[in-house]
This record gives C-alpha cells, structure tokens and sequence, in this order.
C-alpha cells in the first residue's frame, strides 16, 4: 500500500553529466506526472503519462529531458548533459485515471548541479 | 491550453486572522478544481477538491473554497488560522477529459505565532 516512490532522494551530480530519476507510481494508477520544483518557483510541468496514450511532453524545457514509462508503470526521468539551471526538486505524481482524480505525489528527488 | 493564477505569492498573517488564498483558472469547459498543500519538508497532498455539485466545498484542517464558475475563480478560506498553517498552497485545475492536472505558481502563507 505505500505511495509514490522516487529515487534517489537527493542527486549531487556535475555540470554536464546525465542523470537518470526514477518514479514508482501507486500501483494500478494510469497517469503519471513530472514536475519541477525550483527555488521560488512554482510547480513547473514537465510531463504526463496517461495509460497507453502519447505522452504530453510539452512540458519538457528542451531536448536535454526526456522520460520514459515502461509498462505502464515505473517512469525514468532523464536529463543529458546537465546544466546548473537544471538544480530543481524533481516530483513525480500519480492518479487513479488522470486529471479528473486526485493526483498523489512522491517526495521528491533534490537534483544539485555543481 | 488552461492556466492557472495565484495571484498572493506570499502571505503573512499572525494567528487567529482570516485566510483567503486567490485561484483563477481559464478554461471554458468543465474543470476539476484542486487546492493542495506542502508544509516545510514534506510532501505535496490534497487539501481539498471541487468535481461537482455544491460549490462551497469543505476540506481538511477547517480549510474550505468556493467555486465561482462565473468568475473562473476557486479561492481558498479559512476563518482563523493557526502557526501549523504555515505551508506553500497550490490551487490546480484538470478537465473532465482526464487531462493533465496544471498548478497555479503557488502562495507562501507564514503565520505567526
């Protein structure tokens, strides 16, 4: 019965290295989001996972992210050649049918780019 | 595309004070209206939502909002709050066609003790 799970919790990594986060959504849930969180900022979208439709990617902020979602399940966020706007609290989030549900989210990965 | 708008991105208000926390959203059609609270290290979770029905809406913690079609707004209220208030709120909105769920930038509520 546990919740959203990501990993790892925080990631220190260096300029221009690739980074790889992960998503564990509650099981049997069909949507599954990214967002970003910055200092200050608000939620930023990223993207959105719905069963086996297309995902809307037109969250991502340019061609250095990507993500994937196998099986309709767990979900790798990957970022290449990382910059240090790229520092941010990364958070997953999944609901039973997508957007006309409540969304419950993970704790969130803290990614530091040094 | 819809949107939404906090516009308080931060609030200081000392115990016992009225709360109202602004949310308008644009979309034309029909929206599920979200309002989610993180106090300081933790996660994200459901303060209260609108889907249909009575529009004042009750959640927890005594927090309640009110959806206002006419005026694309669903504000968060509370009539005293206290220091454990103290959080970032999001207010969100999805569509009924089980689209993706967009956030407001978020308001900073510091209530002191």
């Amino acid at each position: 019965g546990a919740g959203v799970s990501q990993s790892p919790s925080n990631k220190v990594t260096e300029k221009g290295k690739d980074v790889e986060l992960r998503c564990d959504p509650i099981s049997g849930h069909t949507a599954l989001y990214w967002y970003r969180q910055s200092l200050g900022q608000g939620l930023e979208f990223l993207i959105y996972f719905q069963g086996n439709s297309a995902p809307d990617k037109s969250g991502l902020p340019s061609d250095r992210f990507s993500a994937e979602r196998t099986g309709g399940s767990v979900s790798t966020l990957t970022i290449q050649r990382t910059q240090q706007e790229d520092s941010a609290v990364y958070l997953c989030a999944s609901s039973p049918t997508g957007g006309n549900t409540e969304a419950f989210f993970g704790q969130g990965t803290r990614l530091t780019v040094v | 595309a819809q949107s939404v708008s906090q516009h308080n991105h931060h609030v200081i208000l000392s115990e016992a004070a009225s709360l109202e926390l602004g949310c308008n959203y644009s979309y034309g059609g029909t929206v599920n209206l979200f309002w989610y609270v993180q106090y300081p290290g933790q996660h994200l979770q459901l303060l209260l939502k609108y889907f249909s029905g009575d529009p004042l809406v009750k959640g927890i913690k005594g927090f309640e909002a009110e959806f206002i079609k006419s005026k694309f707004s669903f504000n968060l209220r509370k009539p005293s709050v206290q220091w454990s208030d103290t959080a970032e709120y999001f207010c969100a909105v999805s569509n009924n066609a089980g689209n993706m769920l967009t956030f407001g930038g978020g308001t900073r509520l510091m209530v002191k003790p």
